[in-house]
């Protein structure tokens, strides 16, 4: 069975400092994995995505990830904080094939300070 | 083109009272999710739906809650009768077989059951 783990619920960064959400993953076949941002009052939105081209993600905003199969893992990284990045993240697998339900973490809250 | 969409975007009624929250997917989707988001349990899949078919009820709550999708472009979540644990943030969301599997969101449905 697929699953998610990120790691930290509150992550908090200083505005032009790197930004740096752990997640982790578990799928008995190649995943799909992607990260959502949600930002208040709103719904949630697809920052990026892998489908098993390349390890290295671009997705929005600045954003990237990537995945590091033997380390299971899939951190969202961004180079320099803005005070707008202040959202949550959700890190989501799916195996795909006969279901394409996600399997979402349980979100990192980021803030960023000025 | 538009996005998922939802309505009401906010409801509030009372204890006892019917609900029906209603979903719009984006036009070409033939998956639909509907989730709960409130703060002490997080995200989580209630029911989806895969050409217009219930696949996976496991997460609705329980019978007070029920899904339907009359055609590929509706889909309604009814709550009958509500109660005061049932408020919370209810989102739509719709994807597309054979493409990655991303999952778009509506705004979401901001339920207070007084």
């Amino acid at each position: 069975a697929q699953s998610v783990t990120q790691l930290g619920s509150h992550v908090s960064v200083s505005e032009g400092a790197l930004v740096l959400l752990r997640c982790n993953y578990s799928s008995s076949v190649p995943p799909y994995l992607f990260w959502y941002v949600q930002y208040p009052n709103q719904g949630l939105q697809l920052l990026l995505k892998y489908t098993s081209a390349a390890t290295l993600v671009k997705g929005i905003n600045g954003f990237e990830a990537e995945f590091k199969k033997s380390e299971t893992s899939f951190h969202l990284t961004k180079p320099s904080a803005h005070m707008s990045d202040a959202a949550e993240y959700f890190c989501a697998v799916s195996r795909g094939g006969a279901t394409n339900k996600l399997i979402f973490g349980t979100g990192t809250l980021l803030a960023v300070q000025p | 083109d538009a996005g998922v969409i939802q309505s009401p975007r906010h409801e509030v009624t009372e204890m006892g009272q019917e609900v029906t929250l209603r979903c719009k997917p984006i036009s070409g989707h033939n998956s639909l999710f509907w989730y709960r988001q409130t703060m002490m349990r997080g995200l989580e899949l209630l029911i989806y739906f895969n050409n217009n078919v219930p696949i996976d009820d496991s997460g609705m709550p329980e019978d007070r809650f029920s899904a339907k999708m009359p055609n590929a472009s509706f889909s309604t979540l009814k709550i009958q009768p509500s109660e005061p644990r049932d408020s919370a943030v209810y989102f739509c969301a719709s994807s597309s077989d054979g493409a990655s599997y991303e999952q778009y969101f509506g705004p979401g449905t901001r339920l207070t059951v007084t």
